[in-house]
């Protein structure tokens, strides 16, 4: 199996911050990485396809980018409703697909 | 808009089978698309279990493989899903889903979710 590795696991931010996760493959994976944010009690939400792809209804400051094995999601002004955890996860070996650990970012 | 809802018991027994069915509303499963489910045990990350195509072609995650079988009823707009020989380790929050696309990289993208069901296994 393809092993996704989030990083950091936990970070801490201010509304306004640009931030950065890093989400790297244990093989090359191509572009076929997604990101999905999760807020607690609900179900993950698409936020990123195919590396670079914004998904319909996703705001703007919203970004990814990368190819191979290393990949970033980067929210460019955090706002209040963007305190959530991001996942990563790899469509390009199947089966199976395969996300990572996740990375919460918090309120600081 | 396309709406899936998870459905079955919330507790389940050691050792017995569990059975979940999602119920797709607002476009109908035999025109297309894989559909999936993805699970989260309490307080961790996310795991695929397989997907379906409304043909009844089915791939599953290696790791669950010998345990799950996946099936479509195009008549009833549903797939489902069933885990045999369930332990505590299955306990988790289950999620249908919807894969973005048939081919390339929109394939294992998961663009619509349910809201989840959580499935408790204990005696």
């Amino acid at each position: 199996d393809i092993q996704m590795t989030q990083s950091p696991s936990s970070l801490s931010a201010s509304v306004g911050d640009r931030v950065t996760i890093t989400c790297r493959a244990s093989q090359s994976i191509s572009y076929y990485l997604n990101w999905y944010q999760q807020k607690p009690r609900k179900a993950p939400k698409l936020l990123i396809y195919a590396a670079s792809s914004l998904q319909s209804g996703v705001p703007s400051r919203f970004s990814g980018s990368g190819s191979g094995t290393d990949f970033t999601l980067t929210i460019s002004s955090l706002q209040p409703e963007d305190f959530a955890t991001y996942y990563c996860q790899q469509s390009y070996s199947t089966p199976p697909y395969t996300f990572g650990q996740g990375t919460k970012l918090e309120i600081k | 808009q396309v709406q899936l809802q998870e459905s079955g018991p919330g507790l389940v027994k050691p050792s017995e089978t569990l059975s979940l069915t999602c119920t797709v509303s607002g476009y109908s499963i035999s025109s297309g698309y894989y559909w999936g489910w993805i699970r989260q045990p309490p307080g961790k990350g996310l795991e695929w279990i397989g997907s379906i195509y409304h043909s009844g072609s089915t791939y599953y995650n290696p790791s669950l493989k010998s345990r799950v079988t996946m099936s479509v009823d195009t008549s009833k707009n549903q797939f489902s899903l069933k885990l045999t020989s369930v332990t505590a380790a299955d306990t988790a929050v289950y999620y249908c889903a919807r894969e973005k696309g048939l081919i390339g990289d929109l394939r294992g993208v998961f663009d619509i979710w349910g809201q989840g069901t959580v499935v408790t296994v204990s005696s």
